[in-house]
């Protein structure tokens, strides 16, 4: 069975840093990943899609990267809305597997 | 939007159906998921069905215990769970593929709130 993995698990940051999560799966999967932000209390919000599609609305300060088995979130300018915890997203025809999550707090 | 409904406390063996009903979209062109997430834990896929309602899918750990199906003259889908055990106490999100195609096989851009399910006895 496919696995995805995320790491870190947990990342400290400060508003203004640059912060990248990194996911990574068991076999090639070539872009077939998505990025979600979850806040306590609430639905998960799709951020990119195909590895590297920003969802619309979603501010540009996000960005996706990767293909095959090994995928970057990137935040480019961390605003106080950021903290949250982020997922990625495997799907194809027959299945759909995420990540465990990278929880970014503020240091 | 999405809206779950029907989310209980239940006894472990017992059953339960879930609804979601779909507005604010043309729900007969889009294939739809659950997903639930344990209290604390993280997000877990449950099943997909496709928009026709002819293609469905699941996990394993739900495998021939839950089916998912789907009303479109209604915009409603549903999720009959049987045998419910205490590691399916979760709450249960329905969400919306985002593929126009009607394939399951994209990322899901529209969640609703979730209805919560408790196995407990």
């Amino acid at each position: 069975d496919l696995q995805m993995t995320q790491s870190p698990s947990t990342v400290s940051a400060s508003v203004g840093d640059r912060v990248t999560i990194t996911c990574r799966a068991s076999q090639r999967i070539s872009r077939r990943l998505a990025w979600y932000q979850q806040k306590p209390g609430k639905a998960p919000n799709l951020l990119i899609y195909d590895a590297s599609t920003l969802e619309s609305g979603v501010p540009s300060r996000f960005s996706g990267g990767g293909f095959g088995t090994e995928f970057t979130l990137t935040i480019s300018r961390l605003q106080p809305d950021d903290f949250a915890t982020y997922y990625c997203h495997h799907y194809n025809s027959y299945s759909h597997t995420f990540g465990p999550g990278t929880r970014l707090e503020i240091k | 939007q999405l809206l779950e409904s029907g989310g209980d406390l239940v006894q472990p063996g017992g059953s339960l159906r879930l609804s979601c009903a779909a507005s604010g979209f043309a729900f007969t062109s889009y294939a739809v998921a659950w997903v639930r997430q344990a209290p604390g834990k993280g997000l877990a896929w449950v099943s997909v069905i496709s928009s026709s309602g002819g293609s469905t899918f699941y996990a394993d750990s739900v495998k021939g215990r839950f089916t998912i199906s789907r009303d479109n003259s209604k915009n409603v889908m549903f999720l009959q769970m049987i045998g419910l055990r205490a590691e399916d106490t979760a709450l249960y999100y329905c969400a919306k593929v985002g593929d126009y195609s009607g394939s399951p096989a994209n990322a899901f851009d529209l969640w609703g709130q979730g209805t919560m399910v408790t196995v407990s006895s």
